[in-house]
């Protein structure tokens, strides 16, 4: 079966400029979740979306927004990029709202200059 | 406030040794997941465990084994007879409980980086 799957795996930006980042889920799961890894840091909670509907948000302004499709997708959207939205932005997918294992997509690099 | 902890930055090994790699939680709650993933240099974060708050069985995989102790807020990590293979950034992460059931979101620690030479 096919894991996670996120696109594209890298993306240059310009500060100011507007991203969309996609996500596919593993086959059969409804919960997807948005996590920002900067260099040298764990990951950090952005966005979880369960059968659609958001169950929780991380400490990140309104410029970041996600929604999540009726195929259980997902997209990442970022507004007036700041150099420090420079990250590795992964995806992970879960059966279950919580609790459960969740399994993570190879990432997206972006790059803002 | 939950906070995952993991004070060792770097650990260098040479390859048949083992490694224990330490992790310290705090949360109010009584009811949480533990968790560690492996993230190699390709990025992709590998997951590798999940124990409840009232399984305190240590388990073992292979050449894994995890040690979880909740009288210390700590769930160490052991790899056995480590190989190169397992030279990668390993984190610990922390799923709480918001009262209504467990959240999706995991809080990590800030990883340690495992470095194994032949």
């Amino acid at each position: 079966d096919a894991g996670v799957t996120q696109s594209p795996t890298h993306l240059i930006k310009t500060r100011g400029q507007h991203v969309t980042l996609r996500c596919s889920p593993i086959s059969g799961h409804k919960s997807v979740s948005w996590y920002q890894q900067v260099l040298g840091q764990g990951p950090q909670f952005i966005f979880q979306y369960y059968e659609k509907e958001e169950r929780g948000r991380g400490n990140f302004p309104d410029r970041f927004s996600a929604r999540q499709f009726p195929n259980y997708s997902s997209e990442l959207n970022v507004n007036a990029l700041l150099l420090g939205d420079s990250a590795l932005y992964l995806c992970a997918s879960s059966s279950r709202q919580g609790g459960n294992e969740q399994y993570f997509g190879p990432g997206t690099r972006l790059t803002v200059t | 406030a939950q906070k995952v902890t993991q004070a060792q930055t770097e650990i260098s090994v040479v390859e048949k040794e083992d490694v224990t790699l330490d992790c310290v939680y705090e949360t109010r709650d009584t009811t949480y997941y533990l968790f560690w993933y492996k993230q190699p240099p390709s990025g992709e974060l590998v997951f590798l465990i999940r124990r409840n708050s009232f399984d305190e069985q240590n388990e073992i995989s292979g050449r894994y084994s995890w040690n979880f102790q909740k009288s210390t807020s700590s769930f160490n990590f052991t790899i056995t007879a480590s190989q190169v293979v397992d030279s990668a950034v390993y984190f610990c992460a922390l799923s709480n409980w918001d009262g209504s059931g467990n959240t999706g979101k995991l809080i990590f620690g800030q990883g340690t980086t495992l470095q194994v030479k032949p």
